[in-house]
């Protein structure tokens, strides 16, 4: 079944370091991908998507791009900030507008 | 303009009662999910509703059921409490034009 898969946390870095965190799919047609982050104690925030192959989806300074061939969206940013401490989550969505298919996270920690 | 809400911020229940949770759209929004997420895991999709009626389904129990009201906000019902439904529940709205899922906070279920 279609499903997400993404690097395991915690990842702890430096503030002013680079981040990549890794995500892959599996899906039996073509979905859109998305990037979403929560906060402690709060919901989930779209951060970025990616609706077909090759699009890159960016925001914040986060960037992800759509491999197809890879059945990838990865997510980098060049310097990361304390304040991008956060799980960030890797979803697609076969249905548009349908049912969001969730990895299990990622924890990133930003320290000064 | 008022986001997605939810109600209530977090519950208390023991085995075998019910729970109901409810929420409100973001304004224009016509179309809501309900999301389970466990401690350290991604949200699972548990149904989707439009136009008051059940448009998809994830792979939840009867016990697990739903509405939609003519304002398009939404009740999760939750009948024969297990312990394992301790989660977080985040509801997410979108419109059928638009697609894109804004989520609410959150209720935090505890079973005891």
């Amino acid at each position: 079944g279609d499903s997400v898969t993404q690097m395991e946390g915690p990842v702890t870095l430096s503030e002013e370091a680079c981040l990549t965190i890794n995500c892959t799919y599996t899906a039996t047609g073509y979905p859109s991908l998305f990037w979403y982050v929560q906060y402690p104690g709060e919901g989930l925030q779209l951060l970025l998507k990616a609706t077909k192959a090759d699009d890159k989806g960016s925001n914040k300074g986060f960037e992800a791009t759509y491999r197809k061939e890879t059945t990838s969206f990865h997510l980098e940013k060049g310097s990361v900030q304390v304040s991008d401490s956060a799980v960030y989550f890797c979803a697609q969505d076969y249905n548009q507008g349908g049912k969001l298919i969730f990895g299990q996270g990622t924890e990133l920690s930003v320290k000064p | 303009d008022a986001g997605v809400t939810q109600s209530p911020t977090h519950l208390i229940k023991t085995r075998g009662q019910q729970v109901t949770l409810r929420c409100s759209p973001k304004s224009g929004h016509d179309t809501v999910s309900w999301y389970q997420q466990a401690l350290g895991q991604g949200p699972q999709f548990i149904f989707q509703y439009y136009e008051e009626e059940e448009r998809q389904r994830g792979n939840f129990p009867d016990r697990f059921s739903g509405h939609q009201f003519p304002n398009y906000s939404s009740e999760l019902n939750v009948n024969a409490l297990l312990l394992g439904d301790s989660a977080l529940y985040l509801c997410a709205s979108s419109s059928l034009q638009l697609k894109e899922q804004f989520f609410g906070p959150g209720t935090r279920l505890t079973v005891l």
